[in-house]
């Protein structure tokens, strides 16, 4: 079966200091992968999304940056944080074959200070 | 990315009773609508979801109900349990309009109380 991992759960860091998000997929190949945001709000904003190695898509433009180094995994960066960065972010794969059913991490909560 | 307009915002409700939260969407190549459930600190999870060829769909206590003409849908949640609390999320998507994601609505906090 499919799993999706994504870590840590929860990252405090500071205003200008890097981060880096990572998420894996388990049980499947080539799956779109997505990164999402949520802020304080509920919203759900599209951020990045991938269709494949080393193709990323930029939904919103902003001060994090993403990759995708392998099939199965996505990263999100920033290069320095900003306290307007601050959220909840998720992960999520759907199948390339059927995009329906999207599958979302358990998400990693970011306190910038 | 078209809009998906969610209400309420929020939504109290007795246990039993029956909540209905309504969405909206404007794009009519949109051909996939699903609803998410949401616990705090937890990331979405799929709980149903409806193509335009059927007007409902039934899992369990949960209900769609889907209004193509006028382009709505909405979620009915029957005997409603306070385990139900949660935020919910309606979306839509355009499946063979290319791999940018659902488009979610803004969702509605979902109070079941006792």
């Amino acid at each position: 079966s499919q799993t999706i991992h994504q870590w840590p759960a929860t990252l405090v860091q500071p205003v200008g200091s890097p981060l880096s998000l990572e998420c894996t997929v388990e049980g499947t190949s080539n799956p779109n992968l997505y990164w999402y945001r949520q802020a304080a709000g509920r919203g759900l904003q599209l951020l990045f999304y991938s269709v494949g190695i080393g193709q990323i898509s930029s939904e919103v433009p902003q001060n994090l940056s993403a990759s995708r180094p392998q099939d199965r995994q996505f990263i999100l960066s920033s290069k320095k944080l900003l306290l307007s960065d601050s959220g909840f972010y998720l992960c999520a794969w759907t199948s390339t074959r059927e995009m329906v059913g999207y599958t979302f991490g358990s998400g990693t909560r970011l306190t910038v200070v | 990315q078209q809009q998906v307009k969610q209400s309420p915002q929020s939504l109290i409700v007795q246990k039993g009773g029956i909540p209905i939260i309504n969405c909206a969407y404007e794009n009519t190549a949109f051909d996939y609508f699903p609803w998410y459930q949401q616990f705090p600190g937890k990331g979405p999870a799929l709980l149903i979801a409806i193509r335009p060829d059927v007007s409902e769909k039934k899992e369990g206590r949960f209900t769609i109900s889907f209004n193509k003409s006028a382009k709505q849908f909405s979620l009915h949640i029957m005997d409603s349990q306070p385990g139900d609390s949660a935020t919910y999320f309606c979306a839509a998507t355009d499946q063979g309009g290319g791999a940018d994601g659902l488009t979610f609505g803004k969702g509605t906090h979902l109070i079941i109380q006792p």
